[in-house]
């Protein structure tokens, strides 16, 4: 089944203790974005990728860090969390041929709801 | 001015109504408008995408884009308790690979 696995899917963690949430996607796709999801703000761009060591911010990258060493994986790493960070964080993949068409959608994952307390 | 402007509802319709959800814009370089529908606990998935000004029906669901008023709208008939969810309209325009969503406006239906 093509899907977007994102890990985990609760966390509770403190202040300033690094943590990383995983994204795996089975469907060979280069584009990998990550978003968070807020109440009244919706949905926001943390960071992409669009092919394997190809980064790039997005609208919101601030006290966040990715890395894409393989085509597949893109974790999403906070090196120092902090209660605005408490957020749902969503993980997205799309192939890049004919990107944005029907044939071509963003795939999310289920989401991860972190609490930094 | 946010880049896309959505209601965000709640709103809530008996079974069997029509249901009109509407985003405005206002970058004039989006070319492709799509609705993601995002159930509780799940993410986002493409329900309608179209490219061009008009009308573009699938099923029960119609989305309709005015790119001259800057205005994009989903349209449900006969609408079902299974339709709860929150509906995101998505704009993407230029040579990026950037959907700006907006906000998502939550729908619930009654039997």
């Amino acid at each position: 089944e093509a899907q977007v696995t994102q890990n985990p899917r609760y966390l509770i963690t403190v202040t300033g203790k690094k943590l990383t949430v995983t994204c795996s996607q089975n469907m060979n796709h280069e584009y990998m974005s990550w978003y968070r999801q807020d109440p009244g703000l919706g949905l926001r761009q943390i960071y992409y990728s669009m092919n394997v060591e190809v980064t790039d911010k997005g609208d919101v990258p601030e006290g966040y860090k990715v890395s894409r060493k393989e085509k597949r994986n893109f974790p999403l790493i906070l090196e120092s969390p902090s209660p605005n960070q408490t957020s749902l964080y969503f993980c997205a993949s799309s192939s890049t041929a004919g990107w944005g068409s029907y044939n071509s959608p963003l795939h999310f994952g289920n989401g991860t709801r972190l609490t930094v307390t | 001015q946010k880049e896309v402007e959505q209601d965000p509802g709640p709103l809530s319709v008996p079974e069997g109504a029509i249901v009109s959800l509407n985003c405005t814009y206002s970058n004039s370089a989006f070319q492709y408008f799509m609705w993601y529908r995002q159930y509780s606990r799940k993410g986002p998935e493409l329900l309608m995408y179209t490219y061009s000004s008009g009308n573009k029906e699938d099923g029960r669901f119609t989305a309709q884009v005015d790119k001259s008023s800057k205005y994009i709208s989903l349209f449900i008939r006969d609408s079902q308790p299974s339709d709860s969810a929150t509906y995101l309209c998505a704009n993407r325009g230029g040579s990026n690979y950037k959907l700006t969503f907006g906000k998502g406006t939550l729908l619930t239906v009654n039997p």
